[in-house]
């Protein structure tokens, strides 16, 4: 099947830094894709929805500059953390949409996740 | 807005017995799709079962089947001959209709296989 790869999958790094995280479409492209944020034992929230070529769409609450986020191409999108603090630590999850895959809305795959530990 | 609800957080299963899990979602849509996903500890998320809300036949992937009842807004998991790898959280999803719809998951429930 398809895949989708994140990295790093796991940084820490210290309070007022920031972080990048990258998400690829390793063998499709996807003109769509999501960033989720999960905390422990917790379900997945959606943080936003990136699209390739223009802004992102954020999700009611979450901070736009705060998290960063660049669809430069058709494979591949960045989330960056700024100015990191310790609440921001979670694991973080993309999913790509494969537009050749699940019928007429496209299949949904996610990446290995990314855990951010700010210190 | 849509909402999709697990009530149960944890559940315990026998291996190579039978479990289900639920899952109620909450639209006003009467096109959707709903999806079944997997998160090992590894925490990647995979696709377990899918299911459009037009077809009214229930998906079955091997050991996998669900109990799509539209009225009810009800969407059930079953697992038969349950595997140790079968261990996980497993999050119900509810997604619109649209190339960029986002899926909306719920709450989750930790499913435990023992020996």
């Amino acid at each position: 099947g398809a895949v989708v790869s994140q990295h790093p999958s796991w940084v820490i790094c210290k309070s007022g830094t920031s972080v990048k995280i990258e998400c690829r479409s390793l063998d499709f492209q996807a003109t769509t894709m999501f960033w989720y944020r999960q905390f422990p034992k917790q379900s997945l929230m959606l943080m936003a929805t990136s699209n390739e070529g223009s802004k992102a769409t954020y999700e009611q609450g979450v901070e736009k500059d705060k998290f960063l986020i660049n669809h430069a191409s058709l494979t591949l999108s960045t989330l960056t953390v700024t100015s990191a603090h310790p609440e921001d630590s979670s694991f973080y999850i993309c999913s790509a949409r494969d537009p050749k895959a699940g019928g007429p809305i496209g299949e949904l795959f996610f990446g290995e996740g990314s855990r951010l530990t700010v210190l | 807005a849509q909402t999709v609800t697990q009530s149960q957080p944890e559940m315990s299963v026998q291996e190579a017995e039978t479990v289900t899990l639920s899952c109620t979602y909450d639209t006003s849509e009467s096109d959707y799709y709903l999806f079944w996903y997997k998160q090992p500890p590894s925490r990647q998320m995979i696709l377990v079962i899918r299911q459009e809300a037009y077809k009214q036949q229930n998906a079955t992937e091997n050991r996998f089947s669900v109990n799509f009842q539209k009225a009810a807004k009800s969407f059930s998991l079953k697992i038969s001959d349950s595997q140790l790898g079968d261990a996980a959280m497993y999050f119900c999803a509810y997604r619109r209709p649209g190339t960029a719809s986002k899926l909306t998951f719920g709450t989750g429930t930790r499913l435990q296989v023992t020996l």
